[in-house]
Formats: C-alpha cells, sequence, structure tokens
C-alpha cells in the first residue's frame, strides 16, 4: 500500500542535541509537510516542499530545519532541542493543485521527548 | 489567534445514534474545508471535505454540512459505531496556489458507547 512512514516513532533526545527525524512517502506526491503538535492543541504547520522549492512558515524558530534530497524522503532538523520542542511532530504529503491539493496524507508520527 | 475553533473536546454517544461534531473558523477567506480522523497511535487520516461552493456533501454515513453566513461547519454521523471512536479534526484551506496549508482545530475526543 502506498503510504507515509515516519521513522523513528519515538525519540529521546538530550536538551541542545541536534535530532533528526525522518519521513518517507511511496505515494509520488510533490508535496511534503511538516507539522508540530503538542498535547491537546492543532497540529501546527512549521514548513513544506514543493518539489525542491522550500517554503517556511513565518513563525517556525530557526531552530528548525529541513532537508528534501528527492522525491520521497524528506527530513525535519532540529538543531538544539528545548524542552519546548517535545512534540508529536507529523509529515504529510499532497499532490499539487486543483481539490487535490487540499488533501493532505500523514504519517503516523514522531513523539520527540527532550531530557 | 485560532483561526479554526472546536469548541468540545469531547462527545459520547451511543451506539446507533447520531453524533454531530461543531467546527466554527473566523476568516472568512477559506474556501475548503476538511475533516479528519485519527486514532491512537495512528496519523490523522482523511475523512470528508466540502468546498465554500456548496453546503452539504455526503459520503455513507457521514455528512459534512457548511454554514458561511455562520462559520460554522459540522460533521454528523449516522448511525454511529463504536469503531468510530477517535479524536476528529476539522481542518480549513485558502486556495490560489499549487499547495495548499491546512489550518487545523484542536480536536474533539468522540466515544461512542456499545
Amino acid at each position: 500500500d502506498a503510504m507515509v512512514i515516519q521513522n523513528p516513532r519515538y525519540q529521546v533526545t538530550q536538551f541542545g542535541k541536534p535530532v533528526t527525524l525522518s519521513c518517507s512517502q511511496t505515494l509520488n506526491h510533490n508535496v511534503m509537510y511538516w507539522y508540530q503538535q503538542k498535547s491537546s492543541q492543532a497540529p501546527k504547520l512549521l514548513f513544506h516542499y514543493y518539489d525542491k522549492d522550500f517554503n517556511n512558515e513565518a513563525d517556525t524558530p530557526d531552530n528548525f530545519q529541513s532537508r528534501r534530497p528527492n522525491t520521497s524522503f524528506c527530513f525535519l532538523d532540529i538543531r538544539s532541542p528545548g524542552l519546548g520542542d517535545a512534540a508529536m511532530y507529523l509529515c504529510a504529503t499532497s499532490r499539487e493543485g486543483g481539490a487535490a491539493k487540499n488533501i493532505q496524507y500523514f504519517g503516523a508520527g514522531t513523539r520527540l521527548s527532550v531530557l | 489567534d485560532q483561526q479554526v475553533k472546536q469548541n468540545s473536546p469531547s462527545l459520547s454517544v451511543q451506539e446507533g445514534r447520531i453524533s454531530i461534531l461543531n467546527c466554527d473558523y473566523t476568516n472568512s477567506m477559506f474556501d475548503y474545508f476538511l475533516w479528519y480522523k485519527k486514532y491512537p497511535a495512528e496519523g490523522p487520516t482523511f475523512l470528508i471535505s466540502i468546498s465554500s461552493i456548496k453546503d452539504k456533501n455526503e459520503d455513507g454515513r457521514f455528512t459534512v454540512f457548511l454554514n458561511k453566513s455562520a462559520k460554522h461547519l459540522s460533521l454528523h454521523i449516522v448511525p454511529s459505531q463504536p469503531g468510530d471512536s477517535a479524536v476528529y479534526f476539522c481542518a480549513a484551506s485558502q486556495g490560489g496556489g499549487a499547495t495548499n496549508k491546512l489550518i487545523f482545530g484542536t480536536g474533539t475526543l468522540l466515544a461512542v458507547q456499545p
């Protein structure tokens, strides 16, 4: 089945120690998104890629970076995690254009803990 | 400032009855609305959507209603089944480009009691 896969499902890191979360997709979608979701809050978009074009949200801290080496993979790098970065990180994909661009397909998420 | 609001954190319904989940939005420029369903330990999955040019969309047991004047949408599930127990997120988007940004609500936990 075509899907969006996030690894690892759970990640524990130390305060200030860089961490990378990964996302892969077999849907061959042009667009990939990263969301942060804290407990009892709405998922919040951090940034997205349209092909190789990176689109950062205005309020995403510089501490968060992303890479998309090819269509299938996208990485979220947190350069110096703080306690406030502990959250669920969701990756999603979508097609481009038309009504299809509105429908995003999500991975199961990576829960990040910062000690 | 939250542009999409789900004011009921939880809802409990008896099996076979109707579940009604509500969502309010503030941005009149939103032109597409979606409902996502999320089980524990899984990512959100797309359930049903509606364009702002419509006021109703139906898919099997699921119907979404849009009231643009009130900036309100609702999801009706009839009849409700225990397998419908999940967190339901409302989301809205504003078109115009090749890609779209979804603004999510905080979710409503639906519990369908057997």
